[in-house]
């Protein structure tokens, strides 16, 4: 079955620090996607990232990186120089598009960046 | 980039009474939307996917009598909280599915429900 497992439930960095935000998941199928979404206080959701499961490539994003470790079911979120914009709660997600096609959320982690 | 509008943002309503939430694809077409409720500090939980022109199918647990999930049309997928109560009280975040495309699904604003 899909699950996608955040560990972190809060993490609290002062600004400039570089923060990693953990993301395991767990599919029966090769074929997947991994998402990264950041939802700040006002409560709506922004797409930050989509990996499919065939591209291991690491991806940097100007202050945002993301490692993906199939060998550990791993999709972990660096934000390097954190700013207090980017304090929110991040959520990982994982969809199986030939299976059903819906995301599945991790229960987020919720990031205090303290200036 | 694509845009989901869910409509309304925030509703406050008696306990008893039937509350409707919209999400519309403004600029492409849906063939399927996604509801998903979220209770305070915790993750968004799937409700229920709402396929045009037929039953939606819900996820374990929800009362498909108390959502009611209408997809008329490829735009448009209505969410109806029947005789609300106020363990209902969430916030409610449509999907809207656009094949062929990066960020694949897209989201609405959320809906601020809080049943007195």
């Amino acid at each position: 079955a899909q699950k996608v497992t955040q560990v972190q439930t809060e993490i609290s960095v002062v600004e400039k620090e570089d923060v990693t935000l953990d993301c395991v998941y767990e599919t029966r199928d090769t074929t997947y996607y991994l998402f990264w979404y950041k939802q700040p206080p006002s409560g709506e959701l922004v797409f930050l990232i989509r990996r499919n499961s065939f591209d291991e490539q690491n991806e940097i994003s100007g202050r945002y990186s993301w490692n993906f470790q199939k060998s550990t079911s791993s999709f972990n979120f660096t934000i390097t120089a954190s700013q207090v914009v980017d304090s929110a709660v991040y959520f990982c997600a994982l969809s199986e598009p030939f299976r059903d096609d819906k995301i599945i959320f991790g229960k987020g982690t919720r990031l205090h960046i303290l200036p | 980039g694509a845009v989901v509008s869910q409509h309304p943002s925030w509703v406050i309503c008696k306990s008893g009474t039937s509350v409707k939430i919209e999400c519309r694809s403004l600029d492409f077409q849906a063939t399927t939307m996604f509801w998903y409720r979220q209770f305070p500090k915790q993750s968004l939980m799937l409700m229920a996917t709402s396929n045009e022109g037929s039953k939606a199918t819900y996820e374990q647990g929800v009362e498909k009598d108390k959502f009611l999930i209408n997809h008329a049309s490829l735009t448009l997928s209505t969410l109806t909280v029947t005789s609300a109560h106020p363990e209902d009280s969430s916030f409610y975040i449509c999907s809207a599915h656009r094949v062929a495309t990066n960020e694949k699904l897209f989201f609405g604003s959320g809906t601020q429900l809080s049943v007195l």
